[in-house]
């Protein structure tokens, strides 16, 4: 069965200090994996796809890494705006469900000042 | 301005009396998807749309039904709601399936007593 595992739950850290939030999945063959960022009562936004392992990318303070069977989303030097729940997401390539999503529970970060 | 809307943004009803979430989109997308998002389960997918009259069920269609008579809106029905689908729900767009920057609405907090 096709499943996504995020872990910590939650995490606080200070500003300026540097950490990684990691995304495991079991899925038949992987179409692709996304990250989201979601903030209270919003909808998520997007940040990132990533289609093979060694892929990676960059965005401000986040950096996105692929392997075959996880993802690590660094952060580097978080600032309080960081502050938010972010999500990992993948696609499995496979012909029963080639176009299903199946999202994590989240990772729950805070920033203190 | 592109964007994914819902409405109604908040509803509490009593179970059993049907009820209809819109979901609209202006970005000429093909592919939507309906979420329900509950605390510890993160994000589980409903239903998803690959094109006008082509759907599929997602994770946990259960008492919903969907359909795409035109490429922009993407309802959401409750035949007989029951208070086991009280949830936050978010309505998705994306290009395609295979292109997953998923654009999310602003949710729908249901509640079903």
């Amino acid at each position: 069965e096709d499943q996504v595992t995020q872990s910590p739950e939650a995490l606080r850290l200070q500003e300026g200090e540097s950490s990684s939030l990691n995304c495991s999945y079991t899925v038949s063959g992987l179409r692709g994996l996304f990250w989201y960022r979601q903030d209270p009562g919003k909808g998520p936004e997007f940040l990132f796809t990533l289609y093979s392992a060694g892929e990676e990318k960059e965005k401000e303070r986040l950096k996105a890494t692929l392997t075959k069977k996880e993802s690590f989303l660094h952060i580097t030097a978080p600032k309080p705006e960081d502050s938010a729940t972010y999500l990992c997401a993948v696609q499995a390539d496979s012909l029963s469900s080639a176009s299903k999503i199946i999202f994590g529970s989240g990772t729950r970060l805070s920033i203190r000042p | 301005e592109a964007q994914v809307t819902q409405n109604p943004r908040y509803l509490i009803t009593v179970t059993g009396k049907k009820l209809t979430v819109t979901c609209s989109q202006n970005m000429n997308h093909e592919y939507m998807s309906w979420y329900r998002q509950d605390p510890g389960l993160g994000l589980r997918q409903i239903y998803y749309s690959m094109n006008v009259e082509v759907t599929d069920k997602g994770d946990v269609p259960e008492g919903y039904k969907v359909s795409r008579k035109e490429k922009r809106n993407f309802p959401l029905i409750l035949e007989s709601p029951s208070p086991n689908q009280t949830s936050l729900y978010f309505c998705a767009s994306s290009l395609g399936a295979g292109n997953n920057e998923q654009f999310f609405g602003p949710g729908t907090r249901l509640t079903v007593l």
